[in-house]
C-alpha cells in the first residue's frame, strides 16, 4: 500500500522561509506523479495552492512555490505571514485513476 | 463562477446508506472529471472516488464494493451512493472537479456523514 508522507508539523517564523515536503513510502517523487497542495484552515473547504508540481492556482501569491527537491515534492512559503498558518495537504495521482493524499502538515507562524 | 454545493449529511446508523448530491453551477459536471474526497473528524483528506468525463469511475480500496458514483447530466449534478456504512466511514464529504494535471482544482463546502448506532 502506497503511502504519501509529510511532516506532522512545521513552524517559521513571521517573514521566514520554509519548506514542506511530499514523499513516497517506497520510491521518489517526480512530475509524473502531478504533484499538488492544498492549504486548509479549520472549519473551511481545502484551497488549490499548486498543481502539476509548480503552477500556482489563480489568486495564490508568489511567496507559494512548488518543486521537486530530491525525491520528494515540496512547497516553498517564503516570507511567511501570519494567515499562512494552517494544515497543507499534498496529493500525488498515482495513475489508473487513483489519488492519495499525504497526511498533512500543520504549521504555525510564530 | 464555478460553484459546488453538496447535501444529503446526516446520521445513519451502521448498515445504513445514504445518498449525497453535489450541485454545480458555472461548469457542466459530464464534460469534466468529477470527484469525492472525504475527511474524518481532526484527520487528513481522503481521496475517496473519481467519475471521468466518458463514465469510467474509479474508488479508493476503503471503499470499493459500497460507494457509487453517478452524474445526472439534466441536472448537472454528482452523487455518491454510500451503503453497507460504517463508524469510519464518518467524515465531511467534499466534491471537487477535478482540473488540469489531475488537480482538485474547486471544492465544494462539504457535508457531514455520522454513522453512528
Amino acid at each position: 500500500q502506497t503511502v504519501v508522507t509529510q511532516e506532522p508539523s512545521l513552524s517559521v517564523s513571521p517573514g521566514g522561509t520554509v519548506t514542506l515536503t511530499c514523499g513516497l513510502s517506497s520510491g521518489s517523487v517526480s512530475t509524473t506523479y502531478y504533484p499538488s497542495w492544498y492549504q486548509q484552515t479549520p472549519g473551511q473547504a481545502p484551497r488549490t495552492l499548486i498543481y502539476i508540481t509548480n503552477t500556482r492556482s489563480s489568486g495564490v501569491p508568489d511567496r507559494f512555490s512548488g518543486s521537486i527537491l530530491g525525491n520528494k515534492a515540496a512547497l516553498t512559503i517564503t516570507g511567511a505571514q501570519a494567515d499562512d498558518e494552517s494544515d497543507y495537504y499534498c496529493v500525488l495521482y498515482m495513475g489508473g485513476g487513483i489519488w492519495v493524499f499525504g497526511g498533512g502538515t500543520k504549521l504555525t507562524v510564530l | 463562477e464555478v460553484q459546488l454545493v453538496e447535501s444529503g449529511g446526516g446520521l445513519i446508523q451502521p448498515g445504513g446508506s445514504l445518498r449525497l448530491s453535489c450541485a454545480a453551477s458555472g461548469f457542466t459536471v459530464s464534460s469534466n472529471y468529477m470527484s469525492w474526497v472525504r475527511q474524518a473528524p481532526g484527520k487528513g483528506l481522503e481521496w475517496v472516488s473519481v467519475l471521468y468525463s466518458g463514465g469510467t469511475t474509479h474508488y479508493a480500496d476503503s471503499v470499493k464494493g459500497r460507494f457509487t458514483i453517478s452524474r445526472d447530466n439534466s441536472k448537472n449534478m454528482l452523487y455518491l451512493q454510500m451503503n453497507s456504512l460504517r463508524a469510519e466511514d464518518t467524515a465531511v464529504y467534499y466534491c471537487a472537479r477535478v482540473g488540469t494535471g489531475d488537480n482538485f482544482e474547486s471544492w465544494g463546502q462539504g457535508t457531514l456523514v455520522s454513522v453512528s448506532s
